[in-house]
């Protein structure tokens, strides 16, 4: 079984410039997650879709991320304008839909660079 | 809003030796589940051990087992004769109970383990 594929593995990018990240989760996994993970720091929620819509964006900043995720199944989350506090792993993960502790599977991540 | 506190930053421990990591949480729910999850050098995080709270019995999942206890909120991970494998970051996490339906993890700051050959 395939797991979660992202990309890219890398990007590095100046200040006030936008960048995309692609995530494809594990077919048939209808709960997509997007995590930030800041050097030192565990991964924090950015987004989590169930299917086509939005389930928790609390702590996306709206101002300059956003999220889709088409036909519920890939996934992309775009950051315009980039700051250097933006500067992060960006972890994708999916799961199945139904009750109990689920497992999250994690793509490999997105290492973003805003100089 | 709930919290994961990993107090040990960095451990360290020889080969086929035994370790125990510490993870406290604090959460005004009753129902929940806990996870460790290991994240190697290559990045890709991936679940070591689960608890859901209901259960009395201490989880185990071959050489990794864990402690958990309620009252206390803490949820220690041990690992047994340790490989060089074990070498990663390891990262506690807390999910809700929904009845159906996902929840967000959320996660301590982790602890990086080193086995030394």
């Amino acid at each position: 079984e395939a797991g979660v594929a992202q990309s890219p593995r890398y990007k590095i990018i100046e200040k006030r410039q936008s960048v995309a990240f692609w995530c494809n989760p594990i077919s048939g996994h209808a709960t997509l997650y997007w995590y930030q993970q800041i050097l030192g720091q565990g991964p924090k929620l950015l987004i989590q879709f169930q299917n086509n819509g939005v389930v928790d964006d609390s702590q996306l900043p709206k101002d300059r991320f956003s999220a889709e995720r088409l036909k519920g199944v890939d996934s992309t989350l775009k950051i315009q304008p980039a700051k250097l506090e933006d500067s992060a792993v960006y972890l994708c993960a999916s799961s199945l839909e139904r009750g109990g502790p689920n497992e999250q599977f994690f793509g490999p991540g997105t290492r973003l660079t805003v100089l | 809003a709930q919290t994961v506190t990993q107090s040990q930053p960095e451990m360290s421990v020889q080969e086929a030796e035994t370790v125990t990591l510490s993870c406290t949480y604090d959460t005004s729910e009753n129902n929940y589940y806990l996870f460790w999850y290991k994240q190697p050098p290559s990045r890709q995080m991936i679940l070591v051990i689960r608890q859901e709270a209901y259960k009395q019995q201490n989880a185990t999942e071959n050489r990794f087992s864990v402690n958990f206890q309620k009252a206390a909120k803490s949820f220690s991970l041990k690992i047994s004769d340790s490989q060089l494998g074990d070498t990663a970051m390891y990262f506690c996490a807390f999910m809700k109970q929904k009845s159906f339906g996902n929840e967000k993890l959320t996660f301590g700051t982790g602890t990086r383990l080193t086995i030394i050959p």
